[in-house]
């Protein structure tokens, strides 16, 4: 079946611009994350939603980051004004929330955003 | 909070020798482990979980670990590395069934022939 799916898989822009970046999490899945990626970085979380529920905006590193997401389908991730420091492959990953044990979390190919 | 350490940012094995990639953790609670292998411009694949059954936890491509609570450890190990085993390791830990895991910065497996 297909899995989660990312998009642009690599985006190039200038300092200063605004980006948005589309996750499309499993069918089904209700429960979806943003993590970054930074060179020679582990994986930082992002924002976490699970489906009806106010989103965990946690991880978000400034009010430049914002993220949706409609019902339990489709994702966007906003940065405004972007800072070189944001240059990293942004990772999306979904997961069923079954109630108990630990879900698995299904990753995408991730974005690379670079700017410049 | 929780924390991953693993030690090591880069091991090299030879091809059929033993794969030992280490992974510590902190955690108030108990906790919920698992394993990431990332192939270059790929997403992340689940290798393995560990979810309170069982402590020896087996999982694909021949991989399994060992969760050991006294010593807070779930080092990941292979018998025999394989070329096709280089990639980007992640452990990562979380506290309950459905929440943001918090990873490990990562160990580089190499394979010489």
């Amino acid at each position: 079946g297909a899995g989660v799916s990312q998009s642009p898989s690599n985006k190039v822009t200038e300092k200063g611009k605004d980006v948005e970046l589309r996750c499309d999490p499993i069918s089904g899945h209700t429960a979806l994350y943003w993590y970054r990626q930074r060179l020679g970085q582990g994986l930082e979380f992002l924002i976490y939603f699970q489906g009806n529920s106010a989103p965990d905006k946690s991880g978000l590193p400034s009010d430049r980051f914002s993220a949706e997401r409609t019902g339990e389908s489709v994702s966007t991730l906003t940065i405004q004004r972007t800072q070189q420091e944001d240059s990293a492959v942004y990772l999306c990953a979904s997961s069923f929330h079954a109630g108990t044990n630990a879900d698995t979390q299904y990753f995408g190919p991730g974005t690379r955003l670079t700017v410049l | 909070a929780q924390s991953v350490t693993q030690l090591g940012s880069h091991v090299s094995v030879s091809e059929g020798a033993l794969v030992l990639l280490r992974c510590n953790y902190s955690s108030s609670v108990p906790p919920y482990l698992f394993w990431y292998v990332q192939y270059p411009n790929q997403g992340l694949q689940l290798l393995l979980k560990y979810t309170s059954a069982a402590t020896l936890v087996k999982g694909i491509n021949g991989f399994e670990a060992e969760f050991k609570k006294s010593e807070t450890s779930f080092h990941l190990t292979k018998p025999s590395a394989h070329m096709s085993d280089a990639a980007e390791y992640f452990c990562a830990v979380t506290s309950s069934g459905n929440t943001p895991l918090v990873f490990g910065k990562g160990t580089r497996l190499s394979v010489i022939a």
